[in-house]
Parts: C-alpha cells; sequence; structure tokens
C-alpha cells in the first residue's frame, strides 16, 4: 500500500541555524497537512496545502517557519533560525476527497534542538 | 474553538483485561471523529471512525460510539493484548473555512503486560 514519505527522520541541530523537512504524500492526494507533535502532546497543525496553495496556515508562526508545495506533489517545511522550543516531532500527513479526505500519515521527523 | 479532552496516561493493563479510554469533545456543527493509534517510532495510523451521531466506529476489536446528547467518543475492547501497546489519541475534523483540520487530544499511552 502507498505510503506518506518523510525524511530526514532524525534531525539534530543548534539553535540559530537553518533545518528543512521533505514530505512526498501519496501519489494523487491534492491535500497535504503538516503537523507538529510536541512530547506528550497531540498533533497540531501548522499548514495544510490544496494541490499548490496554502489553505490554512494560521498556526504557522510565520516570522521563523515556511512551508511550499511548489508543483503540488511533495512538500518542504523550513525553520530559521531554529529555538530550542521547536524540538518536536513533524508529521506530514495526505488525503484525497476519492477516499472521505481520510488523512494518512507518514513516519514524521524528530527534531531536536540544543 | 473545536477541542478534544481524553483520558491520559499512561495505563497498564494485563493481557486480556477490558479497556475504555474517554473521550469528549467540544464544537460546533457535526463533526467526524476519529480514534488513531501510535506505535513506536511510527507516525499515527487511523484506528475507527464515526462520521455522524450514533454511529459506531469498530476495527481489530476497538469500537466507539459517536454519542452527539454527551458529546463523547469512548475507546473499548474486550481483551486486550500485548501488541496493543501503543498511544491512543483522539480526534475530531470539522470544516472551517476551505479547510479540515484534525483537532486531537493529548494522547493516552497505554502499555499491555503478558
Amino acid at each position: 500500500e502507498a505510503e506518506v514519505a518523510q525524511s530526514p527522520r532524525y534531525k539534530i541541530t543548534e539553535k540559530s541555524q537553518a533545518v528543512a523537512f521533505w514530505c512526498d504524500p501519496i501519489s494523487g492526494h491534492a491535500t497535504l497537512y503538516w503537523y507538529r507533535q510536541i512530547l506528550g502532546q497531540g498533533p497540531e497543525l501548522l499548514v495544510q496545502f490544496q494541490d499548490e496553495s496554502v489553505v490554512d496556515d494560521s498556526q504557522l508562526p510565520k516570522d521563523r517557519f515556511s512551508a511550499e508545495r511548489l508543483k503540488g506533489v511533495d512538500s518542504t517545511l523550513k525553520i530559521q533560525p531554529a529555538e530550542l522550543g521547536d524540538s518536536a516531532m513533524y508529521l506530514c500527513a495526505s488525503s484525497t476527497l476519492d477516499r472521505g479526505n481520510e488523512q494518512y500519515f507518514g513516519p514524521g521527523t524528530r527534531l531536536t534542538v540544543t | 474553538g473545536d477541542s478534544v479532552t481524553q483520558m491520559e496516561g499512561p495505563v497498564t493493563l494485563s493481557e486480556e483485561a477490558f479497556l475504555t479510554i474517554n473521550c469528549t469533545y467540544t464544537a460546533t456543527g457535526y463533526p467526524s471523529l476519529f480514534w488513531y493509534v501510535q506505535y513506536p517510532g511510527e507516525g499515527l495510523q487511523l484506528l475507527l471512525k464515526a462520521t455522524k451521531a450514533d454511529d459506531k466506529g469498530s476495527n481489530k476489536g476497538f469500537e466507539a460510539t459517536y454519542r452527539k446528547e454527551t458529546t463523547s467518543f469512548h475507546l473499548e475492547k474486550g481483551s486486550v493484548q500485548v501488541s496493543d501497546s501503543a498511544v491512543y489519541f483522539c480526534a475530531l475534523r470539522n470544516y472551517r473555512g476551505g479547510s479540515e483540520k484534525l483537532v486531537f487530544g493529548k494522547g493516552m499511552k497505554l502499555t499491555v503486560n503478558p
């Protein structure tokens, strides 16, 4: 069965450095989501794309976070500069109307900022 | 805004014990309700869902019924196995201005001992 791919799986970076995460959704899924999951909490939506357009980025800290999905397929989430409080799991999910918009999640990228 | 409150753990059970994880929600309109499971080192997997009042979702021996009158979606399993050890998240999905983001509870870690 097709899966959402994410890389890297783990990332350690120093504060004030830049870091980027990549997500490749399930083929044909028009909607892509980035979530942040702080240890001991549930995931929280950062940004939602419909094809290449942003639908919801109300919870994205835009002073340091950016996200793009240029061709409406894979996506990159960037943090610059990273802060200690950004340490978390970053999850990508995708969905399609054909399957009731059920969200399929990737394995996540665990970020540690030192 | 929409929110989910779920029983927090961690909880430890013996194999074949009965499991209940309480979940209540606050939302306007008619949200869909979900239980997701996260195994160690993996992303979230959909366990079951219900899209309208009185619907019962079921999968792998787990069940939950959408109770609009009590705004609840409690997860139950009659006999847990060691392989059920994981973190369980209750979530709702509501349509808001083009976005169908998932709103998650904090999660409950379950450990099942042989």
